[in-house]
């Protein structure tokens, strides 16, 4: 079964500061990843996905990922956080039947100004 | 308006009582799912349909009943809700595969008293 971790279930960054979210996952084949933010109150909106290719993933809002196979890791990073990057981060991984997204526990991230 | 709607966006039901909470999305995506989100767990899948008249399981079936009769809706019951049914419940949709990445309502909380 497929599993998603986020290790880090709250962050504080200083606005201009670089951020790096961690998530680990567990899938048995070439596993498809995905992030989401949810501002508070609001639903998910997609940052950014990897399926194959480029392991450095560009997203919006500034957003990058990169896909670590050897690590099982797909951590999302921004160089200079903005305090309206306060919001909840969600990891997920896809299954290869397209029919299934297993979400992590979500991490929340603070912006001190 | 296109998008993805969810009504109600709060609801207050008591133990026992049926409830139903409906999805709406105009785009004529075929997969639609529903998510029930607590502290702690993340976003957890309850049901999803690939099409209208084809549902499916999810991690978290138990206790929900849905139904997909026409492609741009997709409700969800509660036949005798219960106390650990409350939760914040998202619906999605997504043209095809989770490859596509989802699009999320803006949710509904629940509170079973």
């Amino acid at each position: 079964a497929q599993s998603v971790t986020q290790p880090d279930i709250h962050i504080t960054v200083s606005e201009g500061a670089s951020l790096e979210l961690r998530c680990n996952y567990s899938y048995g084949a070439t596993p498809y990843l995905f992030w989401y933010v949810q501002s508070p109150g609001q639903g998910l909106q997609l940052l950014l996905k990897y399926f194959s290719g480029d392991t450095l993933v560009q997203g919006i809002k500034g957003f990058e990922a990169e896909f670590k196979r050897s690590q099982s890791s797909f951590n999302l990073r921004k160089p200079s956080v903005h305090w309206s990057d306060a919001a909840e981060y969600f990891c997920a991984v896809g299954n290869n039947a397209g029919n299934m997204l297993t979400f992590g526990g979500g991490t929340r991230l603070m912006v001190k100004p | 308006d296109a998008g993805i709607t969810q009504s109600p966006r709060y609801k207050i039901t008591e133990t026992g009582r049926q409830v139903t909470l409906m999805c709406h999305q105009t785009w004529s995506h075929s997969y639609m799912f529903w998510y029930r989100q607590d502290l702690g767990h993340g976003l957890r899948l309850i049901y999803y349909s690939a099409a209208a008249d084809i549902t499916d399981k999810g991690e978290v079936p138990d206790g929900y009943v849905v139904s997909r009769s026409k492609t741009e809706n997709f409700p969800l019951t509660l036949e005798s809700a219960t106390r650990s049914q409350t939760s914040v419940y998202f619906c999605a949709s997504s043209a095809g595969t989770s490859l596509y990445g989802y699009t999320f309502g803006s949710g509904t909380r629940l509170t079973v008293v």
